[in-house]
């Protein structure tokens, strides 16, 4: 089983409607989950971070986390031809005292159809 | 500002040699991350770096090493390079080893033939 699971997609939207993109984990003692958004060719770039249970908005973007089914979502809403893009999901634990590791999904590809 | 800068960003090396990739990160930031991706994958963590102590390391081979100057960059290294080595090596950037939130660099891709 992989660490950080996504759905390679590609997720087709039209324009305007919502994106859900989800991301399994497998340790129980992960602490910290990020959502990455990366275009052709470019780097990642950070969208959100959530630490805690429940959803947190910022703009079009909500994060979702349930640490107790171990899932982790992005929802895009009002979707544009800008969005489309490889969605990274990132999750970091503790390792040891003082070190931490971060492993990222394969990524789902999103397609926002104009 | 500016960003996370790396160097070189495009490199040809043939199996065998050895490579250093460099780094600059955010100012202000003082902690920089190593990562491998390869096309059609997440990136993979290689190193952790804060105030020029490893703070983490991935699952690669003794080949792979780096370091962190008192100005903050990074040099990662590279030796007896082989074909699956060819990626895109990013370097990231974050304001301590605590921080979550990393800022990418546009990468240094390699190739070795």
């Amino acid at each position: 089983q992989k660490e950080v699971e996504q759905n390679s997609g590609p997720l087709s939207v039209p324009e305007g409607a919502i994106a859900s993109l989800n991301c399994t984990y497998s340790d129980r003692g992960s602490q910290s989950f990020f959502w990455y958004r990366q275009y052709s060719g470019k780097s990642p770039e950070l969208i959100m971070f959530i630490y805690s249970n429940g959803d947190k908005e910022d703009g079009r973007f909500t994060a979702q986390l349930n640490k107790a089914s171990q899932y982790v979502s992005l929802l895009i809403r009002d979707s544009q031809p800008s969005d489309s893009a490889t969605y990274l999901c990132a999750v970091r634990h503790l390792v040891t005292s003082g070190t931490y590791k971060y492993i990222f999904g394969t990524g789902t590809r999103l397609k926002v159809l104009a | 500002d500016a960003g996370v800068t790396q160097s070189p960003t495009h490199l040809i090396k043939t199996r065998g040699q050895h490579v250093t990739l460099r780094c600059s990160p955010i100012s202000g930031h003082k902690s920089v991350s190593w990562y491998q991706q390869v096309l059609g994958q997440g990136p993979q963590f290689i190193f952790q770096y804060y105030e020029k102590e490893e703070r983490g390391r991935g699952n690669f081979p003794d080949r792979f090493s780096a370091r962190q100057f008192p100005n903050y960059s990074s040099e990662l290294n590279v030796n007896a390079l082989l074909l699956g080595d060819s990626a895109l090596y990013l370097c990231a950037s974050s304001l301590d080893f605590l921080s979550g939130e990393l800022f990418f660099g546009e990468g240094s891709r390699l190739t070795v033939l």
